[in-house]
């Protein structure tokens, strides 16, 4: 079955970088587009980035643009996500989750906290 | 940016049935997608493309879209449908994803 699971949160001081990883199981993830989605503490979801199967177009939410970048290695059926320049507000749960056939979310991992503080 | 406005909350009594809204600016003629968050949970997917429902959801589950609102339905109420729900569209002209503003549902 189909599996995403997310590491590499922890707590960061502001000003700081992070890298995430999500690691892809049970379907072809070189097929697919890949997201990141965050939750802050109490809050609803946003769209934060995605990119493109073969990693040739990547798109970011303008909260993010200029300080996140996403990637992925097909090779190794994981996707990251580079956090530089961290903020208070960046504090949240970050989701992977796979691109279904409609530009939808179909697939979710369980998330990983990140929590920027000093 | 595309905007999609739903109600705060939304309470039901068990066996009866549950509306929520998913309002934005010519919605109906977007795909329109569900999810519902239980607590400490990631998401899961309960409705896509307006109103089908991927395999494993329950047929009390439905929605609808036109014009400027999308509606998910939930037929029957349970006390495990207890939830955040929120509805989600793809901006083509910014290729940027949306979320709806979230719904929590009581069931009373």
């Amino acid at each position: 079955q189909v599996q995403l699971v997310e590491s590499g949160g922890g707590v960061v001081q502001p000003g700081r970088s992070l890298r995430l990883s999500c690691a892809a199981s049970g379907f072809t993830s070189s097929s697919y587009g890949l997201h990141w989605v965050r939750q802050a503490p109490g809050k609803g979801l946003e769209w934060v980035a995605v990119i493109s199967n073969d990693g040739s177009n990547k798109y970011y939410a303008d909260s993010v643009k200029g300080r996140f970048t996403i990637s992925r290695d097909n090779s190794k059926n994981t996707l990251y996500l580079q956090m530089n320049s961290l903020r208070a507000e960046d504090t949240a749960v970050y989701y992977c989750a796979k691109d279904g056939e409609g530009h939808e979310f179909d697939y979710w991992g369980r998330g990983t906290l990140v929590t920027v503080s000093s | 940016s595309y905007v999609l406005t739903q109600p705060p909350s939304v309470s039901v009594a068990p066996g009866k049935t549950a509306r929520i809204t998913c309002g934005g600016n010519n919605i109906g003629y977007n795909s329109v997608h569900w999810y519902q968050q239980k607590p400490g949970q990631a998401p899961v997917l309960v409705i896509h493309y307006d109103s089908d429902r991927p395999s494993g959801i329950p047929e009390r589950f439905s929605g609808s879209n036109s014009g400027n609102t999308a509606t998910l339905t939930i037929s029957r109420v349970e006390a495990g449908d207890e939830a955040d729900f929120y509805c989600q569209v793809w901006d083509s002209s910014s290729d940027h994803y949306v979320f709806g503003t979230g719904t929590k549902v009581t069931v009373l």
